[in-house]
């Protein structure tokens, strides 16, 4: 079956460091990631949609100087939370797809002290 | 941009006693509408996934789409104390993008 593995699960930064997840998909090709965040009391905010030949495009109020993302190939692709402060703590999940269904992983929760 | 509604956003049912929630959309053109659940702010769990008008039945739960009222409701039959969870609803886009609702927070009481 198609399965989203991300890691770490949980991880902890110290504010104004940087913290790189990983996504990884198996059992199918990503041909698109998509990086959202739940931040505390909120729901999923699209970060950004990356697919296979195409330019990775940020969402509003998301910048590549602030979440840079890596697509190398088809079954894995990371984000780095740069310079992370108070307000990027939360859940972060990766949704991949290879078709018309998403996948998506468990997700990596950040806490920033 | 598609736009997500959820409603309530929060419900209080009895264990047993079926359980309704609701989702409107802006767009009916989009792919696929799915409703999950999360756990205590954890991952997510699909629990059905509809493309086309009507009904889907995955064991308890139903979904019931009608893209002509921007509507998509899901059912839960025989709620459990342990179906007590974060309710998404999300709109797939043609744009490869996944929306999400803000969610209804279910409490299922024993």
């Amino acid at each position: 079956g198609a399965l989203v593995y991300q890691y770490p699960r949980r991880t902890i930064c110290k504010s104004g460091t940087s913290m790189r997840m990983e996504c990884q998909a198996v059992g199918f090709q990503a041909t698109s990631v998509a990086w959202y965040r739940q931040s505390p009391q909120k729901t999923f905010e699209l970060i950004a949609l990356s697919t296979v030949n195409s330019a990775i495009k940020y969402e509003q109020n998301f910048t590549q100087e602030k979440f840079p993302i890596s697509h190398p190939n088809l079954s894995f692709s990371s984000m780095t939370v740069l310079n992370a402060y108070l307000e990027d703590r939360g859940l972060y999940l990766c949704g991949a797809r290879g078709g018309p269904e998403v996948f998506f992983g468990k997700g990596t929760r950040l806490t920033v002290v | 941009q598609q736009k997500v509604q959820q409603s309530p956003e929060s419900l209080t049912v009895s264990e047993g006693a079926m359980a309704s929630l609701n989702c409107t959309f802006s767009d009916g053109t989009s792919n696929n509408f799915r409703w999950y659940r999360q756990h205590s702010a954890k991952g997510l769990e699909v629990l059905v996934s509809i493309f086309s008008d009507g009904e889907k039945e995955e064991g308890r739960f139903t979904a019931h789409l009608n893209r002509a009222n921007l509507h998509v409701s899901l059912h839960i039959r025989e709620p459990q104390p342990s179906d007590s969870a974060v309710y998404l609803c999300a709109i797939d886009t043609n744009a490869y993008k996944v929306i999400f609702g803000k969610g209804t927070h279910l409490h299922v009481l024993p």
